[in-house]
């Protein structure tokens, strides 16, 4: 159901800067403005690191910043730490057939060589 | 500190109802505006079930809202999760979480439900 694709995996070396996309793939309407952002470590909960595309929650690490284009969202890691290896999500209000809904991206496995 | 903590059966049968309950300290929920479950099938990806507002108020995924209803209880402590005819596709974690605006700020540590005979 999914109408937000994300890379399945994006890698990076200590000190990089690594970008994670959120495109929709569907013909419903997908508002970009309201994308945010889930970092979710392998048992544990989803956090929320960035919300309406750009705002970063109090504590979340400058390393962490969020943007949009067209019908792109993008999650850019900098100075990637080894501490950043985890599941990351975008997340959006859609419309899908008529009737709004939170929709979910694939998700997206960072990896620190 | 806002807390969330989500409790159910944990094994549910085939075609049976499932219910949930969040408890949540530290705030009401007639203090913050809306509240969502969310739940996460093992190995998947994160699937928004519906979100409810404290005075009743409620949305819901469209693939879902046929089997589902969320509500709020009288003490504005807990939120409650039902869905019926369960299947085995709906063995997952499902998470209480606080919407913040168009996000979802706080989450609870989830509790697993797994739909097996």
């Amino acid at each position: 159901q999914s109408a937000l694709t994300q890379s399945a995996s994006v890698s990076g070396s200590p000190g990089q800067s690594i970008t994670i996309s959120c495109i929709g793939t569907s013909g419903d309407f997908v508002n970009y403005d309201l994308v945010s952002w889930y970092q979710q470590y392998p048992g544990k909960a989803p956090k929320l690191i960035i919300f309406d595309v750009t705002e970063r929650p109090s504590g979340v690490s400058p390393r962490f910043s969020g943007s949009k284009s067209a019908n792109t969202a993008s999650l850019t890691i900098s100075g990637l730490q080894a501490e950043d290896e985890a599941d990351y999500y975008c997340c959006t209000l859609t419309r899908i057939n008529g009737r709004s809904t939170y929709v979910f991206g694939t998700g997206a496995k960072v990896t620190v060589l | 500190q806002v807390q969330l903590d989500e409790s159910g059966p944990g094994l549910v049968k085939p075609s049976a109802t499932l219910s949930l309950t969040c408890t949540v300290s530290g705030t009401s929920i007639n203090i913050h505006n809306w509240w969502s479950w969310i739940r996460q099938p093992p190995g998947g990806g994160l699937e928004w079930i519906g979100e409810v507002y404290f005075n009743g108020d409620r949305n819901y995924n469209p693939s879902l809202s046929s089997r589902v209803d969320i509500s709020v209880g009288e003490s504005k402590k807990q939120m409650s999760l039902t869905m019926i005819s369960v299947t085995a596709a709906d063995t997952a974690i499902y998470y209480c979480v606080r919407n913040k605006g168009h996000s979802f700020d706080i989450w609870g540590h989830g509790t697993e439900v797994v739909v097996s005979s």
